[in-house]
């Protein structure tokens, strides 16, 4: 089935510095990816929905400005956590619909925390 | 917005009793997707639902899509320890050209040996 490669798998950093997360399809073109956050034992919340070549969409709340979203590719997008806070620590993962959008691929996520 | 509620929000059971979820959406679906999350892990897609009133199996999960298409369910018989995890439902809804996934809050499944 369709794989997203996503790393790191967990990084932790001092606060006030930026992270990027990369999420790749491997076997796939990826032209849409969703970015969810998830709080300890709490859903997945939709961050924000970017597609290749063209501007992300954040969902309300969600700073652009502090959560960049880059989908230069058909196969890779970014997303990086700018002057990162220990509010900012959460689990991040990436996700793609599958061919003929019957279900969403995610990546293995990422463990952030900030120090 | 659209919303999609979950119950019950944990579920403990011994090994070999059945267990089930159950999902509700403010609005009609065009589908409902399930999926499982490990602990520690990532949500791995299990299934989706498109018809009205559609029954489907996978060994000992059976899923399920109500005639409004607003409500599902997942039962699992005779529950296993490789069953513990979380279960999501989750319906999309068009926003800024895709389909995204609201996801209710989850299950979390524990099974007692």
């Amino acid at each position: 089935g369709a794989v997203v490669s996503q790393h790191p798998s967990w990084v932790i950093c001092k606060s006030g510095t930026s992270v990027k997360i990369e999420c790749r399809s491997l076997d796939f073109q990826a032209t849409t990816m969703f970015w969810y956050r998830q709080f300890p034992k709490q859903s997945l919340m939709l961050m924000a929905t970017s597609n290749e070549g063209s501007k992300a969409t954040y969902e309300q709340g969600v700073e652009k400005d502090k959560f960049l979203i880059n989908h230069a590719s058909l196969t890779l997008s970014t997303l990086t956590v700018t002057s990162a806070h220990p509010e900012d620590s959460s689990f991040y993962i990436c996700s793609a619909p599958e061919t003929g959008w019957v279900g969403y691929t995610f990546g293995s996520g990422t463990r952030l925390t900030v120090v | 917005g659209q919303q999609v509620m979950q119950i019950p929000q944990y579920q403990h059971v011994q090994e070999g009793e059945d267990f089930t979820t159950y999902c509700n959406s403010s609005t009609t679906l065009s589908n409902i997707q399930w999926y499982k999350q490990r602990p520690g892990g990532h949500p791995v897609f299990l299934i989706q639902l498109v018809k009205s009133g559609e029954v489907k199996k996978q060994k000992r999960l059976t899923f399920q899509f109500g005639e409004a298409k607003k409500n599902s369910s997942l039962h699992i018989t005779a529950t296993q320890t490789t069953d513990v995890g979380t279960y999501f439902c989750a319906g999309p809804y068009s926003g800024a050209g895709s389909y995204q996934l609201t996801f209710g809050k989850g299950t979390k499944l524990s099974v007692i040996p």
